[in-house]
């Protein structure tokens, strides 16, 4: 089992719409959990940070961590054409600064 | 406004070449990583170093090497390059726990 899964099948989405994506882990003692953007011909981005559990808002995106299921979710509001990209979950523990990577999830916003 | 840099951007080299692959960040990272990913597919860590004249393999098996003879310096050689190292290159640094700040990639195609 890999220590992180990303069910990496591209989403397609109307513009407006609510877009979600999810990764779980295995590992209990990841607590640094991220989510990149990753543009075509591009390096990824860090998009959003979150430590531990809980919720963090940045304009349209949310990410949520819920440790106890080893779960993690990007939400995307009122999503745009230049939210299509590929976006990538991330985690490591304290200590262990290598990151864990998803597979990423190709998006595709229909304007 | 990228403060890690990787030249070229783009190579078009034949077999049996050597090559490097540059990457400098101006942060002052001690952590720094390469990855290689294909298109659409997940990154593989290949080569990492914590500081300067540390080198570690990644997870993928590579024939490449590396060096880091500065904190801000760490490029990626290619002795002899060959058809299966067509992909993208990509550097990293990292802030302890704060996730990594990417280069926008070397997309190496040998022929």
């Amino acid at each position: 089992q890999k220590e992180v899964e990303q069910d990496p099948g591209p989403l397609s989405v109307p513009e407006g719409a609510i877009v979600s994506l999810n990764c779980t882990y295995s590992n209990s003692a990841f607590q640094y959990f991220m989510w990149y953007r990753q543009y075509s011909r591009k390096g990824p981005e860090l998009l959003m940070y979150t430590y531990s559990s809980g919720n963090k808002e940045d304009g349209r995106f949310t990410a949520q961590v819920d440790k106890s299921s080893k779960y993690i979710s990007l939400f995307i509001r009122d999503s745009q054409p230049s939210d299509s990209a590929t976006y990538l979950c991330a985690m490591s523990a304290r200590g262990n600064n290598r990151l864990a990577f998803g597979k990423g999830n190709q998006v595709v916003v229909i304007p | 406004e990228a403060d890690i840099y990787q030249t070229p951007r783009y190579l078009v080299i034949g077999t049996g070449k050597k090559i490097t692959l540059e990457c400098s960040q101006t942060m002052g990272h001690d952590k720094m990583y390469w990855y290689q990913q294909d298109p659409g597919m997940e990154l593989h860590l290949i080569h990492y170093s914590y500081g300067v004249n540390s080198t570690e393999k990644g997870d993928l098996s590579s024939e490449s090497t590396v060096s880091r003879i500065r904190t801000e310096h760490f490029p990626l050689t290619l002795e002899s390059a060959r058809p299966s190292h067509t992909s993208q290159y990509l550097c990293a640094s990292e802030q302890a726990n704060y996730g990594y700040t990417f280069g926008s990639g070397t997309r190496l195609t040998v022929v």
